[in-house]
């Protein structure tokens, strides 16, 4: 029972444009939300976060949407570079439990 | 100051055999999870461990078991290797903006 989906195995993008990774979740206690980058042979890096309460954070060139009424989530990069290729990871928690659900991956490749 | 440390970071062993896999986590985080991620996956969850116990426990057999050291490094041993247990594990520190270890390959054979 995958409780995270990342529909999209793969995205690529030219550089200076616009990223967009989409996330969605099936379990209603989810009330955090988080996304990871991985490179490889390198464990996944904390990237940017958002809290049920909110429907937007913004961090720099990242920003993640949250729509509750779709249980969906979404992480824009603008503008992509080269160096954002990896995969990103979608991940949730539940209260004050600290374990991840993570989603299957989205690879993101920026080419020039 | 040293992030999350892991070791080995690659180990090839056979059906039947006995791992332990180690982690140290970054200065100053007491708490430490394990996750488990095969190939095209995302990392699933094994168990978390602070104060020296298992506080929570995903859906892994009992042939994983860990266990916590006083300055809070964390060993996971999985008995009784299978083929299906090949991935990455992955050790993290604190949460739930965890921080990650570069991970452990480990191969069955």
């Amino acid at each position: 029972d995958q409780q995270v989906k990342q529909n999209s195995p793969s995205l690529s993008v030219q550089e200076g444009r616009i990223s967009i990774l989409n996330c969605d979740y099936t379990n209603s206690m989810f009330d955090y939300f988080l996304w990871y980058k991985k490179y490889p042979a390198e464990g996944p890096t904390f990237l940017i976060s958002i809290s049920s309460i909110k429907d937007k954070n913004e961090d720099g060139r990242f920003t993640v949407f949250l729509n509750k009424s779709a249980k969906h989530l979404s992480l824009h990069i603008v503008p992509s570079q080269p160096g954002d290729s990896a995969v990103y990871f979608c991940a949730a928690v539940t209260g004050t439990a600290s374990k991840l659900t993570f989603g299957t991956g989205t690879r993101l490749q920026v080419t020039l | 100051d040293a992030g999350v440390t892991q070791s080995p970071t690659h180990l090839i062993k056979t059906r039947g055999q006995q791992v332990t896999l180690r982690c140290s986590p970054k200065s100053g985080h007491d708490t430490v999870s394990w996750y488990q991620q095969a190939l095209g996956q995302g990392p699933q969850f094994i168990f978390q461990y602070y104060e020296e116990e298992e506080r929570q426990r995903g859906n892994f057999p009992d042939r994983f078991s860990g266990h916590q050291f006083p300055n809070y490094s964390s060993e996971l041993n999985v008995n009784a290797l299978l083929l299906g247990d090949s991935a990455l594990y992955l050790c993290a520190s604190s949460g739930p903006e965890a921080f990650f270890g570069q991970g452990t390959r480990l191969t069955v054979v």
